[in-house]
């Protein structure tokens, strides 16, 4: 019984292309988030949602807009996909917004934009 | 500008010993640092954390070592086993809640 999900797994498009990742959590959880795993395997917030209302922002293009429609769903999508796009991503939740708090991570979306 | 770092990229043990993986950050305002394992095709895992008010949390097999002058921190694991082979990723937070995470050590050990 996955706790947090992704999908797709995989994802390939065009460079131009409109795509979205939906990520979905049974835990209960009040946050969810949105991390890039770039090619340099860093992890990277993108944005941060707490009970629907975004809390964290990170300098992301205005290409990426998430969307929560309720508490247990945090999809994240992408226009104009560009090649710099290509990454892993990965949506994660926790019990409340502080960053100590255990944060359970999906399993991950590779994007791979040609 | 990476504010956390893990500079090596991979470590390779044998069953049974010690293993020790490190990091190194250069923001004096973290206050809270943990451990993250990741497992191929999977998203990474909670191992243990620590406070910036103490140099020492052990869980286990598992101990992670502050050292505040310094700004680095390692984990220790104790016998390694072979399932703890995995990417380790070492994490930082400030006041708030934000992660800034290493870019990871893959660590492997050998029966």
């Amino acid at each position: 019984d996955t706790a947090v999900s992704q999908t797709p797994k995989y994802l390939v498009t065009q460079m131009g292309n409109d795509k979205s990742i939906k990520c979905e959590q049974n835990l209960g959880h009040d946050t969810m988030y949105w991390y890039k795993q770039d090619s340099k395997k860093f992890l990277k917030i993108m944005f941060s949602y707490n009970n629907k209302e975004l809390i964290i922002n990170e300098t992301v293009p205005n290409r990426f807009s998430p969307k929560s429609p309720d508490k247990a769903h945090l999809n994240l999508h992408i226009n104009s996909l560009e090649l710099g796009d290509s990454a892993v991503y990965f949506c994660a939740s926790s019990q409340g917004a502080r960053g100590t708090n255990e944060q359970f991570f999906g399993p991950g979306t590779r994007l791979t934009v040609l | 500008d990476q504010q956390v770092k893990q500079n090596s990229p991979s470590l390779s043990v044998q069953e049974g010993r010690i293993s020790i993986l490190n990091c190194d950050y250069t923001n004096s305002m973290f206050d809270y640092f943990l451990w993250y394992k990741k497992y191929p095709a999977e998203g990474p895992t909670f191992l243990i954390s620590i406070s910036s008010i103490k140099d020492k949390n052990e869980d286990g097999r598992f101990t992670v070592f502050l050292n505040k002058s310094a700004k680095h921190l390692s984990l220790h694991i104790v016998p390694s086993q072979p399932g703890d082979s995995a990417v380790y990723f070492c994490a930082a937070l400030k006041a708030g809640n934000m992660l800034t995470f290493g870019g990871g050590t893959r660590l492997m050990v050998k029966p």
